[in-house]
């Protein structure tokens, strides 16, 4: 039981590149998340879904797209890199939704230049 | 939006001494949630808490809700170098339109001098 995954662990880009940032878990479980973490400033919502074939938005999610084809995989794409998107990824899961215990995986520490 | 503010954001004790930190929100919650994150790691569960008043304890760490269900504590009793991390509130509430958010402190930075 690996829990929460993700890859890749760094990730070096240049300004207007694409990138996806990988995610998947083998708890079963239905309600995904990503988040990002700023020094000082804790951590922020990007996109959640609630099940398969369902996505919504959090608190920032602009410059950031997600799809979740299947319960176990939640991949976070970036679509046209900015020197605003470095920071340190977290994805997450949860059995029952946001107001139950989060499952976070090891992060992705993307730097943007 | 629901705001949540926890304090301090940095607190450096000396090994074997006592540690506290504060959560409080603008809006009535449904629970609360804590995490602590090791350097360099990914935050870890430590506990929910959900009934007005409640109070779990885990070895040395104490939980608090409040009677308002607005805020809660976190305190280390005689602080060991393993405790070192930062230490993330993560309150639960109704944001209105049928939908519910969690909402995360910004975290306390908890340094232990051996």
């Amino acid at each position: 039981n690996a829990g929460v995954t993700q890859t890749p662990k760094f990730q070096v880009l240049k300004t207007g590149q694409s990138m996806t940032l990988q995610c998947a878990q083998d708890m079963n479980h239905e309600y995904m998340s990503w988040y990002r973490q700023d020094p000082g400033m804790g951590l922020r919502l990007i996109h959640y879904s609630v099940g398969a074939g369902i996505t919504d938005q959090g608190e920032v999610p602009n410059g950031y797209n997600v799809s979740r084809s299947t319960t176990e995989d939640f991949p976070l794409r970036l679509l046209s890199a900015a020197p605003s998107q470095t920071s340190v990824y977290f994805c997450a899961s949860s059995y029952g939704g946001e107001g139950y215990e989060q499952y976070f995986g090891p992060g992705t520490r993307l730097t943007v230049t | 939006g629901q705001q949540v503010m926890q304090i301090p954001q940095y607190q450096h004790v000396q090994e074997g001494e006592d540690f506290t930190t504060y959560c409080n929100s603008s809006t009535t919650l449904s629970n609360i949630q804590w995490y602590k994150q090791r350097p360099g790691g990914h935050p870890v569960f430590l506990i929910q808490l959900v009934k007005s008043g409640e109070v779990k304890k885990q070895k040395r760490l104490t939980f608090q809700f409040g009677e308002a269900k607005k805020n809660s504590s976190l305190h280390i009793t005689a602080t060991q170098t393993t405790d070192v991390g930062t230490y993330f509130c993560a309150a639960f509430s109704y944001s209105g339109a049928g939908s519910y958010q969690l909402t995360f402190g910004k975290g306390t930075k908890l340094s232990v001098i051996p």
